[in-house]
């Protein structure tokens, strides 16, 4: 157990419809990232945020956006969505200055 | 920008058999290496890693030495079992830029 936790396990939703994605990182940890893992793209980098602030954005959609809230967990926020959208989504966190990310168990996103 | 190579195509190997999965890199200056490891249903695990030139990072019987000269951190394994089947990737990262690149991953089926 890593200590991240994710919620919902799996979601199924229609195309065009909207979802929220959720992250609590492992304790003390100011870091969070989110990766999308695909069959055809792999596991890419979508943003990072540091103690509440935007830090980094990778390979993420405009229709895709993410926040942190003060008590640290995260939200990843997906819109309109499109079948190409179905994918396994990741939330890591880390320590201030560490280069190692703990991983939660994923949310599996299905669009139909 | 940084890219990790992995061998193409699942591994499949006998239990107690040798196990290598060869990883290459592309990147500016010096990057922090790592394996992760899925197993089936479950997030990333970090299993190893390795931060500056000709460190050996280990864990649970696995090796990886971070090679400069060949941009290389081929991951080893001297006896494998079947508990060790699961995909596993390679990824890298720089200090104060902590998005990991991730290789597209190595299905290993160890056979009883």
């Amino acid at each position: 157990d890593s200590g991240v936790t994710q919620t919902p396990k799996h979601l199924i939703t229609a195309t065009g419809q909207r979802v929220t994605l959720r992250c609590s990182p492992r304790s003390g940890d100011l870091s969070v990232y989110w990766y999308q893992q695909s069959l055809d793209q792999g596991l890419q980098f979508l943003i990072h945020y540091y103690n509440g602030e935007e830090r980094a954005k990778g390979n993420i959609l405009e229709r895709f956006s993410a926040q942190q809230f003060p008590d640290l967990h995260s939200e990843l926020n997906l819109s309109s969505l499109e079948l190409g959208d179905s994918a396994l989504y990741f939330c890591a966190s880390s320590d201030q200055g560490a280069d190692t990310q703990y991983f939660g168990p994923g949310t599996r996103l299905t669009v139909l | 920008g940084d890219s990790v190579t992995q061998m193409e195509g699942p591994v499949t190997l006998s239990e107690e058999a040798f196990l290598t999965i060869n990883c290459t890199y592309t990147a500016t200056g010096y990057p922090s290496l790592f394996w992760y490891v899925q197993y089936p249903g479950e997030g990333l695990q970090l299993l190893l890693k390795a931060t500056k030139a000709d460190d050996k990072g280990s864990n649970k019987g696995f090796e990886a030495t971070y090679r400069k000269e060949t941009t290389s951190f081929h991951l080893e394994k001297g006896s494998v079992q079947v508990s060790d089947s699961a995909v596993y990737f390679c990824a890298l990262t720089h200090y104060g830029n902590n998005r990991l690149a991730f290789g597209k991953g190595n299905q290993v089926v160890v056979i009883p």
